[in-house]
């Protein structure tokens, strides 16, 4: 499958601004997009999805952006906490199964207070 | 409390050891997964049960053999190992085979010598 990019490995923030990961994929054939967080000695937790027939989805202070036309996805999260702080990595999936999920490398948050 | 567990949390091993990992999952889901997370790489799908039968197997080297006994539980039996082999190895379950919203577990961080 097609690699899925991060444009930046870490993205420091203050606490209580608003952070945006920014994602970019090469498929044009996917259709589902999918965010994970994962902290230091923890598994990938999900966060948030979207589907290509959307633009926006909003979630408990997270909402992801998705711009097919620039194939560019983006998670913003609104008042960063220090529990924000992890990796994360979006996900790109073109056909149902499992595999065919690619996932990116992951940005890494620090919070800064 | 993800709902997966795995064990142990850390193993080192070497080249000519044989040892196993194992995954339980307490969330009734029908689909368990292998995934491997190398440092700043992408997670890689490696293998894929649906009701103890194994649906997916991604050009996953023989030093590596799967077994689902049932539907809660995974293991992953390793022998003669390579170094390049030490990463960390991440179970997840989700309710049927799909590219949506995967359950993990913390992971077996794995180191071969």
């Amino acid at each position: 499958g097609e690699s899925v990019g991060l444009h930046l490995p870490t993205l420091s923030v203050q606490e209580g601004d608003n952070s945006i990961i920014n994602c970019a994929y090469s498929n044009s054939a996917s259709d589902y997009f999918i965010w994970y967080k994962q902290e230091s000695g923890k598994g990938p937790q999900f966060i948030i999805d979207i589907r290509s027939n959307m633009d926006k989805r909003q979630g408990q202070r997270v909402t992801v952006l998705l711009n097919k036309t620039v194939k560019h996805l983006s998670l913003q999260i609104a008042a960063t906490q220090p529990g924000d702080s992890a990796v994360y990595f979006c996900a790109e999936g073109s056909g149902g199964g499992a595999d065919g999920l690619t996932f990116g490398k992951g940005t890494h948050l620090i919070i800064q207070p | 409390e993800t709902g997966v567990t795995q064990t142990p949390r850390h193993l080192v091993m070497g080249m000519t050891n044989k040892k196993s990992l194992k995954c339980e999952q307490h969330l009734g889901h029908n689909a368990m997964y292998w995934y491997k997370q190398s440092a700043k790489k992408p997670l890689e799908l490696m293998f894929v049960y649906s009701l103890e039968e194994r649906v997916e197997n991604n050009s996953v080297p023989s030093r590596f053999s799967p077994e689902c006994p049932n539907s809660s539980h995974l293991f992953l039996h390793l022998h003669t190992l390579q170094p390049e082999d030490s990463a960390l190895y991440l179970c997840a379950s989700s309710p049927r085979v799909s590219r949506e919203k995967l359950f993990f577990g913390s992971g077996t961080q794995l180191s071969v010598l």
